[in-house]
């Protein structure tokens, strides 16, 4: 099915570690996104791509990088992983920036850093 | 982008009529008005947006008010199946703009 595919979905750190969220759209959409949602709370955007081969910092960047590999896919890396960004990941596209396209989001990775 | 704010929870019954609003002060001209549902352990779906007066579409209707500082989601004859969280959310309306900022949302808990 189209759609905004995220792997892996389950992921346990050791604080330190790192590793790196992947993300791919078949939509052929221009604009990528990275949410963080701790429980109970909204969503909260880490960075985004407005089209590829261009990178923006959201709301909380800090302990994050990215990267728009092509115009499908758009990777998080977390250098060293800390409990704090203990959270569920949710990686979203759209056909553009502007207000006339929904985003589609991806079902989301959940990581624990202990 | 301006700040929105929605009730942190809300109860029905099935059956009801379900209005859900959002103030958003500081909207600017340009802005849109976009709501989203989201199930536990799913990623948010759009469900409706809108600029002002009134936009209806098969799931839900949004009515938007002249002055827009605010807007009300119309969820006609809810069922079980729509308990969820639903965000207001206000998009920039050029197409370079890139944030929107969900807030914390209203979760919906529709009852027998």
């Amino acid at each position: 099915n189209a759609g905004v595919t995220q792997t892996p979905k389950f992921q346990v750190l050791k604080t330190g570690q790192s590793m790196t969220l992947q993300c791919a759209q078949d939509m052929n959409h221009n604009s990528m996104y990275w949410y963080r949602q701790d429980p109970g709370m909204g969503l909260r955007l880490i960075y985004y791509s407005a089209s590829e081969g261009t990178t923006d910092k959201g709301e909380v960047p800090n302990g994050y990088n990215v990267s728009r590999l092509n115009k499908r896919e758009f990777s998080l890396r977390l250098e060293s992983a800390a409990p704090s960004q203990t959270s569920v990941y949710f990686c979203a596209s759209k056909l553009n920036t502007g207000p006339l396209y929904g985003y589609t989001f991806g079902s989301g990775t959940r990581l624990t850093v202990v | 982008l301006a700040k929105t704010t929605q009730p942190i929870s809300m109860d029905s019954y099935e059956g009801q009529e379900v209005n859900i609003t959002c103030s958003h002060n500081n909207i600017a001209t340009n802005d849109y008005i976009t709501w989203y549902q989201q199930f536990p352990s799913q990623g948010p779906r759009f469900i409706i947006q809108g600029y002002k007066t009134k936009v209806t579409n098969e799931v839900a209707s949004l009515f938007i008010p002249a002055d827009r500082k605010s807007s009300t989601l119309s969820l006609p004859r809810v069922s079980l199946s729509d308990t969820a969280v639903y965000y207001c959310l206000v998009v920039r309306g050029n197409t370079n703009a890139g944030k929107s900022t969900f807030g914390d949302g209203t979760t919906l808990t529709v009852k027998p």
